[in-house]
């Protein structure tokens, strides 16, 4: 089992709808979780940075975390042609330690006008 | 020219050359890194360097060798490079205060190796 699984997509949506993007992952000590947004051509940027379970709001942005599940969300409300993107999930153990950010493979979304 | 820059942005090389990535950060930062990004795979980590000295190896092989002669300026060194290899490799930084997931990385917009 991958420690950190995505749904590739991609995923194509109408403007205006509501997209759900979810990561699950194995690593019970994982305790921090990003979500970072891919343009194409582009790097990565951070959206959401998120510690242990609950949820957290920006703007039309959700991230929701259930450690029970493993399982980790972003909500995308009232969706623009400018949020097609690859989306990545990413998640870590410990605050200090570099080298257990581990990055989910990314779904790509489109958002069709 | 602001945020983090990479040169060049495509890269075409053979197995027996010996080429360099060049990354810049235009943001004060004190902590680099190195990532290799594969079609269809996870982001993967490869080097890491706070104010100026490598902090993190992720068991890269030695073919790709960093070099980070002061903290605006990281390199990666390539040579007898595979073509399994051919992949986007970025360039962040961040202000290291001291966890690595409070401080946000800016990435820059990568180079595109091919190894043929």
């Amino acid at each position: 089992q991958k420690e950190v699984e995505q749904d590739p997509g991609p995923l194509s949506v109408p403007e205006g709808a509501i997209v759900s993007l979810n990561c699950t992952y194995s690593n019970s000590a994982f305790q921090y979780f990003m979500w970072y947004r891919q343009y194409s051509r582009k790097g990565p940027e951070l959206l959401m940075y998120t510690y242990s379970s609950g949820n957290k709001e920006d703007g039309r942005f959700t991230a929701q975390v259930d450690k029970s599940s493993k399982y980790i969300s972003l909500f995308i409300r009232d969706s623009q042609p400018s949020d097609s993107a690859t989306y990545l999930c990413a998640m870590g153990a410990m605050k200090t330690s570099y080298d257990k950010v581990i990055f989910g493979p990314g779904t790509s979304l489109s958002v069709i006008p | 020219e602001t945020g983090v820059t990479q040169t060049p942005r495509h890269l075409v090389m053979g197995m027996t050359n010996k080429k360099s990535l060049k990354c810049e950060q235009h943001l004060g930062h004190n902590a680099m890194y190195w990532y290799k990004q594969s079609a269809k795979k996870p982001l993967e980590l490869m080097f890491v360097y706070s104010l100026e000295e490598r902090v993190e190896n992720n068991s890269v092989p030695s073919r790709f060798s960093p070099e980070c002669p002061n903290s605006s300026h990281l390199f990666l060194h390539l040579h007898t490079l595979q073509p399994e290899d051919s992949a986007l490799y970025l360039c962040a930084s961040s202000q290291d205060q001291g966890g690595a997931f409070t401080d946000t990385q800016y990435f820059g917009p990568g180079t595109r190796l091919t190894v043929l």
